[in-house]
Formats: C-alpha cells, sequence, structure tokens
C-alpha cells in the first residue's frame, strides 16, 4: 500500500524558477519523511529529511522542503533551478514495521 | 557513498532458470532493504530485513525470496526467473530507527 502520494509525473521548469516537487502523505501517528534523487543510471541518494521540529527542512544541493500537518504535505522546493536538477525525485516515508515506502516519484524538468 | 555494493551490476538470463543477487554492506547497518524500480510505479518493496535470519515481505514478494546468514550479506533470489522480473534492482540499507537509507547502485536483470 502506497503512504506517500505523487500527483504530478512530470514537473517542467525554466531555469532560475522556483521548482516544487509534491508529496502528500496517509500515515497514522507522527509521519518519518524523506525525499531522495535519482540521476540517470544511478541509486537514489538522499536529499532531506523530517522527523520532528522545524517544519522548514533543508538539505542538500539548495534543496528545501515544508511539512504542513493541517495539508498531510511534504512538498520539495528550490528557489532556483539548475539545468543540473533535471532527476527523477521521489518522496518516501516508513509505515508499518519498519517498511520504506515510495512514490512513484516526479520527473523534473529544467529548460535552458 | 555509504559502503553497499550490489552484483552483479548486469545480468541477462532465461525464462525458468533461478537467479540471485547480492547486496554486501560495510556499514553493519541492521535494517536491509530489496526494491525493483520499473517506469510508472516508482520503487517497490520486495522484502526487506531487520536482522540476521529476520526477514519481512513487502508489497511486491511473490516470486521472490531472501535470505540473510550474516550482517554484511542480504540475498535476493528468483527461483523461476519470469518476463514479469525484468527490472532494475535495488538495495538499501538503513542504520537507526527513522535514520535515511542508502542505495546500492541497482541491478539491471533482463529475463528473455
Amino acid at each position: 500500500a502506497q503512504s506517500v502520494a505523487q500527483p504530478e509525473d512530470q514537473v517542467n521548469v525554466a531555469e532560475g524558477n522556483p521548482l516544487t516537487v509534491k508529496c502528500t502523505y496517509s500515515v497514522s501517528g507522527n509521519p518519518y519523511l524523506f525525499w531522495y534523487v535519482q540521476y540517470p543510471n544511478r541509486g537514489l541518494q538522499f536529499l532531506l529529511k523530517y522527523i520532528t521540529g522545524d517544519n522548514l527542512v533543508k538539505g542538500s544541493y539548495g534543496f528545501e522542503a515544508e511539512f504542513n500537518k493541517s495539508q498531510t504535505s511534504f512538498h520539495l522546493k528550490k528557489p532556483s533551478a539548475l539545468v543540473s536538477d533535471s532527476a527523477l525525485y521521489f518522496c518516501a516515508t516508513y509505515y508499518g514495521n519498519n517498511r520504506l515506502a515510495f512514490g512513484k516519484g516526479n520527473q523534473v524538468v529544467v529548460i535552458p | 557513498d555509504a559502503g553497499i555494493t550490489q552484483s552483479p551490476r548486469h545480468k541477462v538470463t532465461e525464462t525458468g532458470t533461478p537467479v540471485t543477487l547480492r547486496c554486501h554492506q560495510t556499514e553493519n547497518h541492521r535494517y536491509m532493504y530489496w526494491y525493483r524500480q520499473d517506469p510508472g510505479h516508482g520503487l517497490r518493496l520486495i522484502h526487506y530485513s531487520y536482522g540476521v535470519k529476520d526477514t519481512d515481505k513487502g508489497e511486491v514478494s511473490d516470486g521472490y525470496s531472501v535470505s540473510r546468514s550474516k550482517t554484511e550479506d542480504f540475498l535476493l533470489t528468483l527461483e523461476s526467473a519470469t518476463s514479469s522480473q525484468t527490472s532494475v534492482y535495488f538495495c538499501a540499507i538503513r542504520g537507526e530507527l527513522n535514520t535515511e537509507a542508502f542505495f546500492g547502485q541497482g541491478t539491471r536483470l533482463t529475463v528473455v
């Protein structure tokens, strides 16, 4: 069962513009949320996580994510996108007995 | 990069043959996971382990078995490979609860 949802298949953004990749979750109790990035023919790389504390989480490569409990969302953001940010992005959460579940992924295309 | 190695990196096999993929870690992490990645499905959990000889099923475990006889190795076996098991397989490792997971480089398996 999916515990996170990524509603968009692909996000296109012009270089220099703000980038947002959406994620919503459905987990009972306090969620533990993660974002990963995958470049072509590579494994997944960890970007950032929310466990507790501040709703705005800062991560690698200038990315940040905002945890919103009322909207059950954990959107990934970057103020100014780079062409090199073009990749596949995954939202993830733990559920059940230490299972780590991923969304279907968002392809981000940054247009020069 | 975390000390995690998958082998082989590429394999082509015939329908009906057994196949074993290996995940090896040098981090002494407790948790290990096997995923498959397919277009449109993101990453789906096959099996995971929470200790030596302790394993549990994920969401797509049919046709797969796993073994973990020592901390550093987690084996995924396809008892009788089918074309529907053509995929990219990723192993991940994780330390303590709610920490992020680290991924291997993946194994591209083709069943002909």
